[in-house]
C-alpha cells in the first residue's frame, strides 16, 4: 500500500518561508512521479505542483511557480515543497500524492496521508 | 486551463435510493490516441484525505464497493451510486489529469435525507 506522511507544516507570518516533506514508503518512490495538492480550510482542492523521478522535470500551477519549488530525495524516499514569499492566502492543508502507478504526470492521484498544515498568518 | 465544473453542488438523497452527480470540463479530455477520458472522481470524508474512487472515467479502483460507477466521455461525466449507504455521506471531486494544470471540480457535497 502507498503510505504517505506529510510533515513540517506550521505558522509563518507573511512573507516568511517553510519547507513541508513527505516520508514515502510501500512503492518505488524513485520511479514514480509525485505532486502536491493543497486544500483551504473548508474548500476545494487545488494541484501545487509535480516532479518526475529523477526531478529533472517540474510543473506548477502559474500562480505558484516563481514562490514554491517541488523537490525529491530518491535515497530518503522523501517529497518536498519548499514555500517562500508565504501569503495568507496560501493557509492550507497540504497533501503529497503519488501519480498512479508512477509512471507519467498525467495519472489520477493516490493519496494516503493526512496532509500537513499551513498557516499564514500575522 | 481546463476548468471543471460540478453540478448540483449538494445532493440529499435517501438510504438505498441513486444519487447521481455530473462534472463537466471545459475542454476534451478524451485523448484520441488511446481512447483514454483522463478524468478521475474522488470522495473526501471531513477529517480525512480524498480517496481516489475512479480512474479513466469509468474504472474502480481496487477495493471501491460496485455500487459506484462512473460513466461519460469527452466533457461530460457522471458518478452514480446505485444505492446510497450512510458511509457515502462526503464530498465527492472530479479531476482531470489530461493537461497540465491539472484541476479539480468544486466538489459535490453528497447527504442523508
Amino acid at each position: 500500500d502507498v503510505q504517505l506522511v506529510e510533515s513540517g507544516g506550521g505558522s509563518v507570518q507573511p512573507g516568511g518561508s517553510l519547507r513541508v516533506s513527505c516520508e514515502t514508503s510501500g512503492f518505488t518512490f524513485s520511479n514514480s512521479w509525485m505532486n502536491w495538492v493543497r486544500q483551504a480550510p473548508g474548500k476545494g482542492l487545488e494541484w501545487v505542483a509535480s516532479i518526475n523521478k529523477d526531478g529533472g522535470e517540474r510543473h506548477y500551477v502559474d500562480s505558484l511557480k516563481d514562490r514554491f519549488i517541488i523537490s525529491r530525495d530518491n535515497v530518503k524516499n522523501s517529497l518536498y515543497l519548499q514555500m517562500t514569499s508565504l501569503r495568507v492566502e496560501d493557509t492550507a492543508l497540504y497533501y503529497c500524492a503519488r501519480s498512479y502507478g508512477g509512471d507519467s504526470a498525467f495519472r489520477a492521484f493516490e493519496l494516503s496521508g493526512q496532509g500537513t498544515e499551513v498557516i499564514v498568518s500575522s | 486551463d481546463i476548468v471543471m465544473t460540478q453540478s448540483p453542488d449538494s445532493l440529499a438523497v435517501s438510504l438505498g435510493e441513486r444519487a447521481t452527480m455530473n462534472c463537466k470540463s471545459s475542454q476534451n479530455v478524451l485523448y484520441s490516441s488511446n481512447n483514454k477520458n483522463y478524468l478521475a472522481w474522488y470522495q473526501q470524508k471531513p477529517g480525512q484525505p480524498p480517496k481516489l474512487l475512479i480512474h479513466w472515467a469509468s474504472t474502480r479502483e481496487s477495493g471501491v464497493p460496485d455500487r459506484f460507477a462512473g460513466s461519460g466521455s469527452g466533457t461530460d461525466f457522471t458518478l452514480t451510486i446505485s444505492s446510497l449507504q450512510a458511509e457515502d455521506v462526503a464530498v465527492y471531486y472530479c479531476q482531470q489529469y489530461y493537461s497540465n494544470p491539472i484541476t479539480f471540480g468544486q466538489g459535490t457535497r453528497l447527504d442523508i435525507k
